[in-house]
């Protein structure tokens, strides 16, 4: 069954570092998500992406942060000048098509800003 | 305001009987319901979910949930539960014309032999 995957599953920075998470959606899906789950709360959205821009996005998804889809495959998110307060699990998700069909996850990328 | 509470932060049960997780969501369109399910150090994995039609739905691994439209309520059922369904629970609400889905805080489920 195809699946998203993500790299690094881990990563560790120092605070003021750039980091760029990659993951790969699932071949044929047109929706790409980003979402975090600071450690012992619950998952948060922050941006998603379709047809090679930005669709909707949060309150969380300021400035420092990007996204982009470099190639047919991968898709990224940066963050520009990590902050203390950006450790997190950072999920990928992609799916068809809008409305009901369902979001994949991949395992996550666990940040860590030091 | 567009919201999931998951009322239980923690349950423990016992190997063999039965479970009921609580989702109640507050949202203003035509919701779209799901409940997730993450193991340690796993990510999420969807376990069923509702758009339309029976409001009682089965999902993977045995569970089920029914959807209550009077009481906004998504409420997550496993009649006989395994040690192996020891993991973090989430609920999530979504509608047709966003991308983002609204998870609530989670349920930590703790199985006992």
């Amino acid at each position: 069954e195809p699946e998203v995957t993500q790299t690094p599953s881990h990563q560790v920075t120092q605070m003021g570092q750039e980091v760029i998470l990659r993951c790969v959606p699932i071949s044929n899906h047109l929706y790409f998500y980003w979402y975090r789950q600071i450690l012992g709360q619950k998952v948060e959205f922050l941006v998603s992406f379709y047809n090679n821009e930005i669709s909707e996005k949060s309150e969380i998804f300021d400035d420092q942060f990007s996204v982009e889809r470099p190639d047919g495959s991968n898709f990224t998110l940066k963050i520009r000048s990590t902050k203390l307060e950006d450790s997190a699990m950072y999920f990928c998700a992609s799916r068809v098509r809008r409305g009901g069909e369902t979001q994949y996850f991949g395992p996550g990328t666990r940040l860590l800003v030091l | 305001a567009q919201s999931v509470t998951q009322p239980d932060i923690h349950i423990t049960v016992s190997e063999g009987a039965s479970l009921e997780l609580r989702c109640n969501y507050s949202y203003g369109a035509t919701p779209y319901l799901f409940w997730y399910v993450q193991s340690p150090g796993q990510g999420l994995q969807l376990l069923l979910k509702y758009f339309s039609g029976d409001t009682l739905v089965q999902g993977i691994k045995g569970f089920e949930a029914e959807f209550k439209r009077s009481q906004s309520s998504f409420n997550l059922r496993k009649p006989s539960v395994h040690w192996s369904d020891a993991a973090e629970y989430f609920c999530a609400v979504g509608g047709y014309n966003t991308d983002k889905l609204i998870f609530g805080t989670g349920t930590r489920l703790q199985v006992f032999p």
